[in-house]
């Protein structure tokens, strides 16, 4: 069956490291991935896109991986500051142009 | 350049009730795609709006339906509701490049309670 994981349980980080959160996913193959941030009451903000042919991508303090033999994606916050705490989504676009999104990781920034 | 806006922010209805949500996306977007979201299941596609017309469904009974108007505002309608209904309903629209939608932008959600 096809899956988009992320782990479920909550991450806690201490200020100034580097948090990693992970995406994986089953029977799909998509065209690109995009990681969004969602606070309390709000809607996902969009954050960053990668590519299938694409291995990483920055763009200020974040950085994404995608590795399609692993079908597996890597975000990377850099400097973590408690204004990071958040839900963090990861999302596939699927061969038949649906947006999959997984079920997300809540991110705790500890000052 | 205002964001996507979505209209009632909370409502409270009874089981067997119907109901209808608005989202108006930014300006220039034509795709707007909706979502339900829950705390057990996440978020889940219902369905994507192109130029009027329905591009892509999700795995939502008939009961859920929409539509895209001329100016790309969009409606949701979910008849005979459930107490599963209840949910957060995001709106997000997108531009369209080379066929497929990319970062999408959510509005804030309508928050549906059904009693």
């Amino acid at each position: 069956s096809q899956k988009i994981e992320q782990n479920s349980e909550a991450l806690n980080i201490q200020e100034g490291k580097t948090a990693t959160l992970t995406c994986n996913y089953t029977n799909y193959s998509p065209a690109y991935l995009q990681w969004y941030r969602q606070d309390p009451g709000r809607g996902p903000v969009f954050l960053l896109l990668i590519r299938e042919n694409e291995k990483e991508k920055r763009k200020e303090r974040l950085k994404v991986t995608f590795d399609t033999t692993l079908k597996q994606s890597l975000f990377h916050i850099t400097a973590s500051q408690p204004a990071d705490s958040a839900t963090y989504l990861c999302a596939l676009l699927n061969r038949d142009d649906k947006i999959i999104f997984g079920k997300g990781t809540r991110l705790h920034i500890l000052p | 350049k205002a964001g996507v806006t979505q209209t009632p922010r909370y409502l409270i209805k009874t089981r067997g009730q119907q109901v209808t949500l608005s989202c108006s996306p930014i300006s220039g977007h034509r795709s707007v795609s909706w979502y339900q979201q829950t705390p057990g299941q996440g978020l889940q596609f219902l369905f994507e709006y192109f130029s009027e017309t329905q591009r892509n469904k999700g795995n939502f009974p008939g009961r859920f339906s929409g539509r895209q108007f001329s100016n790309s505002r969009s409606e949701m309608n979910v008849s005979t509701l459930e107490l599963g209904d209840s949910a957060l309903y995001l709106c997000a629209s997108s531009l369209i490049l080379q066929g497929v939608p990319y970062e999408q932008y959510f509005g804030p959600g309508t928050r549906l309670t059904v009693t």
